[in-house]
């Protein structure tokens, strides 16, 4: 069975930093991009940023381009968001997802956890 | 980036009812678009990708047309457990991109 599991979020004041993890398991972690979206309050869905299986490819929204960076390590079976210079609308639920399909680019996202909820406020 | 617009922002309708959303691409996406549906507070869950492919374990109610930049997803015969909001999605360029929701509550 496919779990997907976020932790991490808290409440940061802006400009700080925070590091969100991923831990996957059920299918063969290395072989599947893995993605992060967010919901901001009574917004909609965001597309953040993705990495492949290896690692050497990533891609990230403009949003957070220059502030997030998404990295994994596949004997931890995990992908991380490394979140620096924070701000208050970067507050929402953050998701982990795997790629559907095995390679690169990502393609459609088939599991996702239940969210971690960052807040950035003073 | 590819922007999709989706139709309506949101409905009302009664439970056995023929739903269709429509997203539109601000580009030519080929059949790279997906349907998530959203229930508030729970995981997201693909229903529809490449197009039309209906996901392992989606009820066949749910179907997915189009291509280029027009798309619809239907939905034939609404249950309770349709309520919620529906996404789609585009996975045809870096970075991918989010329609902005569709929101289907009870008439």
């Amino acid at each position: 069975e496919v779990q997907v599991l976020e932790s991490g979020g808290g409440l940061v004041r802006p400009g700080e930093s925070l590091r969100l993890s991923c831990a996957a398991s059920g299918f063969t972690f290395s072989s599947h991009a893995m993605n992060w979206v967010r919901q901001a309050p009574g917004k909609g869905l965001e597309w953040l940023s993705a990495i492949s299986g290896s690692g050497a490819s990533t891609s990230y929204a403009d949003s957070v381009k220059g502030r997030f960076t998404i990295s994994r390590d596949n004997s931890m079976n995990t992908v991380y968001l490394q979140m620096n210079s924070l701000r208050a609308d970067d507050t929402a639920v953050y998701y982990c997802a795997k790629s559907f399909r095995a390679g690169w680019p990502p393609g459609p996202l088939d599991y996702w956890g239940q969210g971690t909820p960052v807040t950035v406020s003073s | 980036d590819i922007r999709l617009t989706q139709s309506p922002s949101s409905l009302s309708a009664s439970v056995g009812d023929r739903v269709t959303i429509t997203c539109g691409a601000s580009q030519n996406i080929s059949n790279s678009l997906n349907w998530y549906q959203h229930h508030p507070g729970k995981t997201p869950k693909l229903l529809i990708y490449d197009a039309s492919r209906l996901q392992r374990g989606v009820p066949s109610a749910f179907s997915g047309s189009g291509s280029v930049t027009h798309f619809t997803l239907t939905i034939t015969s609404l249950q309770r457990e349709d309520f919620a909001v529906y996404y789609c999605q585009q996975h045809f360029s870096l970075p991918y991109t989010f329609g902005q929701g569709t929101k289907v509550d009870i008439k």
